[in-house]
């Protein structure tokens, strides 16, 4: 069975510091794709990124840093000098056979200034 | 280019009442999907279809929920009746295909209230 579990349901931060999301899966495939997406107070969800089975390489995009480990099955992400605009529900996302995509439960990040 | 259109974006019932939703998907999507997000959850497949065939439907209520993509473009979900579990967001998605990895488009949903 595929899963994703998000064990961080909110978080609240001061505007400019670092916060790290945190993401772990279940799968027993070993293809498969990992998605990070936003959702801010207006609800449509905003694809950040894809990253897939055989890709391990980290990705900065940014502010934005991706830190995926199979070892641990884990997929974090990393806002580096977060903002009041970072402030939304994130969901990490696992995709396999015919891209149905299981979603972890989302956290909810509040940045203050 | 257009994004996924929904409408509406809000709808209150009463249970035991009928509601439909309607998505446009992205011009070309052939793949488009249905979600529900109930409050503090992450969106949940309802059913998947690949132009006018439906690909998965197994988390689909059957007894009460039904969807069509007539034509393989734009897409209704109805819910009859409606009970109180089913207040959640309704979203739409698209992709240009079913294949595994490609990135889905998500409309801005259908807040659906049941009372």
């Amino acid at each position: 069975a595929q899963k994703v579990t998000q064990a961080q349901t909110e978080i609240s931060v001061v505007e400019k510091e670092d916060v790290t999301l945190d993401c772990v899966y279940e799968t027993r495939d070993t293809t498969y794709y990992l998605f990070w997406y936003k959702q801010p107070p207006s609800g449509e969800l905003v694809f950040l990124i894809r990253r897939n089975s055989f890709d391990e390489q980290n990705e900065i995009s940014g502010r934005y840093s991706w830190n995926f480990q199979k070892s641990t099955s884990s997929f974090n992400f990393t806002i580096t000098a977060s903002q009041v605009v970072d402030s939304a529900v994130y969901f990490c996302a696992l995709s396999v056979y015919n891209n149905d995509m299981r979603f972890g439960a989302g956290t909810r990040l509040t940045v203050k200034p | 280019e257009a994004g996924v259109a929904q409408s509406p974006r809000y709808k209150i019932i009463e249970k035991r009442q009928s509601v439909a939703f309607w998505c446009n998907p992205i011009s070309g999507h052939a793949t488009l999907y249905w979600y529900q997000q109930i409050l503090g959850q992450g969106p949940k497949l309802l059913i998947q279809f690949q132009n006018n065939g439906v690909v998965d439907d197994s988390q689909l209520p059957k007894d009460r929920f039904s969807a069509e993509r007539l034509k393989g473009v734009d897409s209704t979900l109805k819910i009859q009746p409606a009970k109180l579990e089913d207040s959640a967001v309704y979203l739409c998605a698209s992709t240009l295909s079913t294949g595994r990895g490609n990135e889905q488009y998500f409309g801005p949903g259908t807040r659906l209230t049941v009372t």
